[in-house]
């Protein structure tokens, strides 16, 4: 085990609707970055936060947004659900996001869109 | 052009069969990371190894091996004698300096089956 949990497991929601994502990162980790999987992909960078500031994020529109808690976890937000966010959600924690700082990743949210 | 090229999407063997995982990576970084995960059934990406791009010395632990060669842009994963406990999707990834923090590009993944 990691260390890193994340909430809920799975869910399922409706198109149009507004998901929330949780993250608890590992003891002392003060990173979060945040992961799309979709089925039978590798996963894609939605975003990194590195002391509640955003420190990058890769190529997603403006309605996946996302917080970063003094205590270090993390939300990620999804409004305006589509069907092509049916994914796997991971996050990763890390101590640092010096580019050769190793990333501990969470089991994931399954999130089904329907 | 994809950044991390993970060619083999699915391979099978035979326990105690060896196999190799290529992975081929695209970067104009001098400096840069490479990294492979294993992905369970479970869904949590479990880390193997991480190497640096000045360092091209293979590595072994264990039945796990690894050969970098940067004149190819390969990072390829060896397992010897393979187990059923190995199947499982290994992604190569990518961590280069000009992104933010330690973001990582990932391969589209391998999935290994290792039959009994």
């Amino acid at each position: 085990e990691t260390g890193v949990t994340q909430s809920p497991t799975h869910l399922i929601k409706t198109r149009g609707q507004q998901v929330t994502l949780r993250c608890s990162s590992q003891s002392g980790h003060n990173t979060v970055s945040w992961y799309q999987q979709a089925l039978g992909q590798g996963p894609q960078f939605i975003f990194q936060y590195y002391r509640e500031e955003e420190n990058g994020r890769g190529n997603f529109p403006p309605r996946f947004s996302g917080l970063q808690f003094p205590n270090y976890s993390s939300e990620l937000n999804v409004n305006a659900l589509e069907l092509d966010d049916s994914a796997l959600y991971l996050c990763a924690s890390s101590l640092g996001a010096r580019l050769n700082t190793e990333a501990f990743f969470g089991q994931g949210t399954r999130l089904t869109v329907v | 052009a994809q950044k991390v090229t993970q060619v083999q999407t699915e391979i099978s063997v035979v326990e105690k069969e060896d196999v190799t995982l290529d992975c081929v990576y695209e970067t104009r970084d001098t400096t840069y990371y490479l990294f492979w995960y294993k992905q369970p059934p479970s869904g949590e990406l479990v880390f193997l190894i991480r190497r640096n791009s000045f360092d091209e010395q293979n590595e072994i632990s264990g039945r796990y091996s690894w050969n970098f060669q940067k004149s190819t842009s390969s990072f390829n994963f060896t397992i010897t004698a393979s187990q059923v406990v190995d199947s499982a999707v290994y992604f190569c990834a990518l961590s280069e300096a000009s992104n933010a923090g330690n973001m990582l590009t990932f391969g589209g993944g391998t999935r290994l089956m290792v039959k009994p």
